[in-house]
């Protein structure tokens, strides 16, 4: 079981958008700025793909954006490619505990 | 370009000792905490720990203190994990991350660990 509540799986065709959500608590995704959320494909290492709620790094695509509501996170994909098939994580700075939690990933499939 | 490259998987029985590794280059090594993260299959990662290569202080999470440690060698930008004696609930995919802030940023690709007897 997992800190961070997200969906297990995903779909959409190419060209549409979906979100993916992650929920967590007062003590860690709604106490704070600091979720972030990251790209996972198969025997590659994890990419950072957004951080501080809704920046993101240099060089991700602008097709990938970030919000949050309360204890909720979200990451929206807009047009969808061939290649966003991968598993997506998010990650919150904690205020008790280990001082980072992590969603058990959501895998997205492009029909 | 950051670059984190862990060592191979493992195959280990319990009570063994193992000592992994996670190669940093691209980046200031000094500048960066290495941060350790467990994922079991089926579940979500959990963080570990991390150290700080510039003077090797360590934080544990609760979960794992005093059953692994941390170390590096800033000589060869490299961080270590590292069990004394192994458990077969040891066994899941390690990684190290870098960590400039308050985000988990840079990652190697992940180290298998099987334990078992």
């Amino acid at each position: 079981q997992s800190a961070l509540t997200q969906p297990a799986s995903v779909s959409g065709s190419p060209g549409q958008s979906i979100t993916i959500s992650c929920t967590g608590t007062s003590s860690d995704v709604g106490h704070n700025s600091h979720v972030s959320w990251y790209q996972h494909h198969p025997d590659k290492a994890p990419k950072l793909l957004i951080y501080e709620v809704s920046n993101r790094p240099s060089g991700v695509s602008n097709r990938f954006s970030g919000s949050k509501s309360a204890n909720t996170a979200s990451l929206t994909i807009s047009g969808l490619q061939a290649e966003d098939e991968a598993d997506y994580f998010c990650s919150s700075r904690s205020s008790s505990g280990p001082l980072w939690v992590f969603g058990g990933g959501t895998k997205l499939t492009v029909l | 370009e950051v670059q984190l490259v862990q060592s191979g998987a493992e195959v280990k029985k319990p009570g063994e000792s193992l000592r992994i590794s996670c190669y940093g280059s691209g980046y200031n090594f000094n500048n960066f905490w290495v941060n350790w993260l467990r994922q079991k299959p089926g579940t979500g990662l959990e963080w570990m720990g991390y150290i700080n290569p510039s003077d090797s202080y360590t934080k544990y999470s609760p979960s794992f203190q005093g059953h692994v440690t941390f170390s590096v060698d800033k000589s060869i930008t490299t961080a270590y994990l590292q069990w004394s004696s192994l458990k077969v609930s040891d066994s899941a995919m390690y990684y190290c991350a870098t960590s400039s802030g308050a985000e988990i940023d840079y990652w190697g690709q992940g180290a298998l660990v099987n334990v078992s007897s």
